[in-house]
């Protein structure tokens, strides 16, 4: 029983490179998300995908796209990375179901950019 | 969404009750409030949601105030391993077709004590 996965689960990256995030969930839910938590602080919603074909940003798009490649897949593209994107990045699921949804969340990508 | 207020640490000792409270004096009629932890960094652990009337579960309690605008998480007998964040999230469970937004404070750092 997987849950949320989350690939790698750490990363170094010299500024300016790319690289992908990414995030596979096995419980058929509609709506993925990616969030940033900086060190001492709360996490910060970059984008979600409310359903397969659809993405919207969130509190902290700049300097990230996502791709939901399926259902199962959500990705989180940095095309040329910084130091300020140095952070550890969480992938969650959920399922609309009227009010009550639940999120589920993966382990976390940590980051570096040098 | 509503914001939502706590305070930034707690003490417990193990054994004794864990009341976290939460403020959340803007919460409108439609708005749910959920609790999530969040282990040492691992990813947030959904514990308990709730819209007016008091909840329970296997992890916790949740009593919501009958104004709504505020509301205690109850840990019934706090263990070490509870030492976590948690955070009080007031959101819409789902709009139509989008997804679940959750957007997180600074949340409580709960420290239990043998």
């Amino acid at each position: 029983n997987a849950g949320v996965t989350q690939t790698p689960k750490f990363q170094v990256l010299k500024t300016g490179q790319s690289m992908t995030l990414q995030c596979a969930q096995d419980m058929n839910h509609n709506s993925m998300y990616w969030y940033r938590q900086d060190p001492g602080m709360g996490l910060r919603l970059i984008y979600y995908s409310a359903s397969e074909g659809t993405t919207d940003k969130g509190e902290v798009p700049n300097g990230y796209n996502v791709s939901r490649l399926n259902k199962r897949e959500f990705s989180l593209r940095l095309e040329s990375a910084a130091p300020s994107q140095t952070s550890v990045y969480f992938c969650a699921s959920s399922e609309v179901r009227g009010f009550n949804t639940e999120a589920f969340f993966g382990q976390g990508t940590r980051l570096t950019v040098v | 969404d509503a914001k939502t207020t706590q305070p930034p640490s707690m003490d417990c000792a193990e054994g004794r009750a864990a009341n976290l409270p939460c403020n959340h004096s803007t919460i409108s009629g439609n708005e749910y409030v959920y609790w999530y932890r969040q282990i040492h960094s691992q990813g947030p652990q959904y514990i308990i949601h709730g819209l007016k009337n008091n909840e329970t579960n296997e992890m916790a309690s949740l009593i919501i105030t009958e104004d709504r605008k505020s509301s205690t998480l109850i840990l019934p007998h706090a263990t070490l391993r509870d030492t976590a964040v948690y955070y009080c999230i007031v959101s819409l469970g789902s709009k139509g077709n989008a997804g679940n937004m959750l957007t997180f404070g600074g949340g409580t750092r709960l420290m239990v004590k043998p």
